[in-house]
């Protein structure tokens, strides 16, 4: 049971380059998160999907694009890549959106982005 | 918006207990969940609470819960030097809102 998979694990990229980061889940969750971290700053969110054709912004969307392309994946682009987007991200799932059930997050294992 | 406060690090000897603690400011938090996070790898969901407890112990880790103080705390019994991390802490409202993370603890055991 692979849980949520994060390609690539390692990327560098020139700035102003595109790139598409993966991710999938196989525990047939409804949500998806899209997360950067960076020290000192914890885990900051940049997109979100509570369910399949939904996405929304969260906390730092400015510089990406996200794609839910069916249940089970949800991708995160950066259409021109900045030093400053230089971070670890974290993709996760969660079964299910909202109310007062409990619905743990599961993270993948990250993406490590450099930009120079 | 909501908000979660943790000390940033925490330095302790093999052997002794470690106290996470975290504070939130939602008074409509549902649950409240410890991560851990190893070096190189993603957060690791260790374990969670539910509002209306006070108390959660699961093996070496005890979860109390003030909710009048809106308060948190992570107790490692025994701590090991495997028990390095950082260790977040994070709350759920009943609303439709994601998870609020804290900027994360990390836990140094000194051998």
């Amino acid at each position: 049971n692979a849980g949520v998979t994060q390609t690539p694990k390692f990327q560098v990229l020139k700035t102003g380059q595109s790139m598409t980061l993966q991710c999938a889940q196989d525990m047939n969750h409804n949500s998806m998160y899209w997360y950067r971290q960076d020290p000192g700053m914890g885990l900051r969110l940049i997109y979100y999907s509570a369910s399949e054709g939904t996405t929304d912004k969260g906390e730092v969307p400015n510089g990406y694009n996200v794609s839910r392309l069916n249940k089970r994946e949800f991708s995160l682009r950066l259409e021109s890549a900045a030093p400053s987007q230089t971070s670890v991200y974290f993709c996760a799932s969660s079964e299910a959106w909202g109310g007062i059930s409990n619905q743990p997050q599961h993270f993948g294992d990250g993406t490590r982005l450099s930009i120079l | 918006g909501e908000d979660v406060e943790q000390s940033l690090f925490l330095s302790v000897r093999e052997g002794d207990s470690s106290v996470i603690n975290c504070t939130y400011t939602d008074s409509s938090s549902t649950y409240l969940y410890w991560y851990k996070q190893e070096p190189g790898a993603g957060l690791q969901l260790l374990t969670y609470i539910f509002s209306n407890m006070d108390m959660k112990q699961d093996q070496r880790l005890t979860v109390l819960l003030n909710k009048k103080d809106k308060h948190l705390s992570l107790r490692i019994a025994d701590t090991q030097t495997g028990d390095s991390a950082i260790y977040f802490c994070a709350e759920r409202n009943s609303g439709n809102t994601p998870l609020v993370f804290g900027k994360g603890t990390r836990l140094s055991v000194i051998a």
